[in-house]
């Protein structure tokens, strides 16, 4: 069974710019969670969908949106992008709504310039 | 106050010994107690998972949950080299919709 997938592996990109991610789940899974991971800040959790419906937020500014897909495929966004914005993007998809094991990708390395 | 604490490390042991790793946790709505291993440019892979006080075991490696002291162990038995990775905790609440709360995950190393 293939695991979650995440595109594209790394990016480089400049101030200002904008940046769209992209995660496909573990195949049946419904539920896809989005994840920053930093040197300074750890894993925060930035946002969950499940069935294309945003239930849950971390506390990240407005820049931070994301999407699902009715294939539960998942996209996120970052616009206007910052310098403190340079992380891992760690997606981990889920079979059902909630308190279950939750599989990660291996990320996309987002670098800001 | 973090609501999970968890030492960084590093920590440094030689191969065959038993590993100890905690976290502690501050909010009783805590539920559910995840542990995870994650290699240098890598994503977190998956070790243990359980919402129960008590032990679990799965080969070298048992977590162990005291909800009444909030804290969370993991002991891996044995250890390898291939072992030397991130372990990070992980805790949800019940109901919480797929919201992880991590430690800052504790950078192991088991030397030959």
């Amino acid at each position: 069974k293939a695991g979650v997938t995440q595109t594209p592996r790394y990016l480089i990109k400049t101030r200002g710019q904008q940046v769209t991610l992209s995660c496909s789940p573990i195949s049946g899974h419904r539920s896809v969670s989005w994840y920053q991971q930093t040197p300074g800040q750890g894993l925060q959790f930035l946002f969950e969908y499940f069935s294309e419906t945003q239930r849950n937020k971390g506390n990240f500014p407005g820049r931070f949106s994301g999407r699902q897909f009715s294939n539960s495929r998942s996209e996120m966004n970052v616009s206007t992008l910052e310098l403190g914005d340079s992380a891992l993007y760690l997606c981990a998809s889920s079979s059902t709504g909630g308190n279950q094991p939750q599989h990660f990708g291996d990320g996309t390395r987002l670098s800001i310039l | 106050q973090k609501e999970v604490e968890q030492d960084p490390g590093p920590l440094s042991v030689p191969e065959g010994a038993i590993v100890s790793l905690n976290c502690t946790y501050s909010n009783s709505a805590f539920q559910y107690f995840m542990w995870y291993r994650q290699y240098s440019r890598k994503g977190p892979e998956l070790l243990m998972y359980t919402y129960s006080s008590g032990n679990k075991e799965d080969g070298r490696f048992t977590a162990q949950v005291d909800k009444s002291s909030k804290y969370i162990s993991l002991f891996i038995r044995d250890s390898q080299p291939s072992d030397s990775a991130t372990y990070l905790c992980a805790i949800e609440e019940s109901g919480g919709y797929n919201k992880l709360i991590f430690g800052a995950g504790t950078r192991l190393a088991v030397h030959p």
